[in-house]
């Protein structure tokens, strides 16, 4: 079983549109969850780092839920430069992290 | 200023050849990484390296071998190429602590081609 599941998409989405994205680990004693951002041909970059009690940026809302090991990622009124590869990272003990498979975005004008 | 830089950005070779891939942080962490995403996308962990401990994700070819000078520098040496090589490599570091969200900052890259 992999360390951390995805859905790959693609998602195709209009301008202004709501989309979220779904993620799940299988670890339960991972300690910490983030949200990256990779555009083509680039390297990942950090979006966000999801706490505990859920937490928003602008446009872009992580929730973690222990229980069920899930996490996700809500994004409102989509920009076409939101279209990118989104990826749930996960640190277990030991300093290491776990990437999904990465969930890719399209926004469309 | 860089904080995670790689070099080269692009490395076309031989099959058989051996290449090495240079990495250097310069955000003070203790740990580094090497990744390999291939073209499907996937980035997979191949080696963490503290000055400590270094964990081999088990599924690298012995060819791969990370070596570091001190703990700035976590470069990656390839033996004998081969065709399935050919990925993107990124390094990355990210601070030890016990706590903390501590997230990774990655290099640019390393795309490599295998002829």
């Amino acid at each position: 079983r992999k360390e951390v599941e995805q859905d790959p998409g693609p998602f195709n989405v209009p301008e202004g549109a709501t989309v979220a994205f779904n993620c799940t680990y299988s670890n339960s004693a991972s300690q910490s969850f983030f949200w990256y951002r990779q555009d083509c041909r680039k390297e990942p970059k950090l979006l966000m780092s999801v706490y505990s009690s859920g937490n928003e940026d602008g446009r872009f809302t992580a929730q973690l839920n222990r229980a069920s090991q899930y996490i996700s990622l809500l994004i409102r009124d989509s920009k076409l430069s939101d279209s990118a590869t989104y990826l749930c990272v996960v640190r277990n003990t030991g300093n290491q992290f776990y990437f999904g498979t990465g969930t890719s975005l399209t926004v469309i004008p | 200023d860089t904080a995670v830089s790689q070099t080269p950005k692009y490395l076309v070779t031989q099959m058989g050849n051996d290449k090495s891939i240079k990495c250097e942080q310069n955000l003070g962490h203790d740990t580094m990484y090497w990744y390999k995403q291939d073209s499907k996308k996937f980035l997979k962990i191949m080696f963490s390296y503290n000055n400590k401990e270094l964990i081999i994700n088990e599924t690298v070819p012995n060819r791969f071998s990370p070596k570091s000078p001190d703990k700035a520098h976590l470069n990656l040496h390839i033996n004998s190429l081969e065709l399935g090589d050919s990925a993107v490599y990124f390094c990355a570091s990210s601070p030890l602590g016990a706590g903390g969200l501590n997230e990774q900052f990655f290099g640019p890259g390393t795309r490599l081609t295998v002829l």
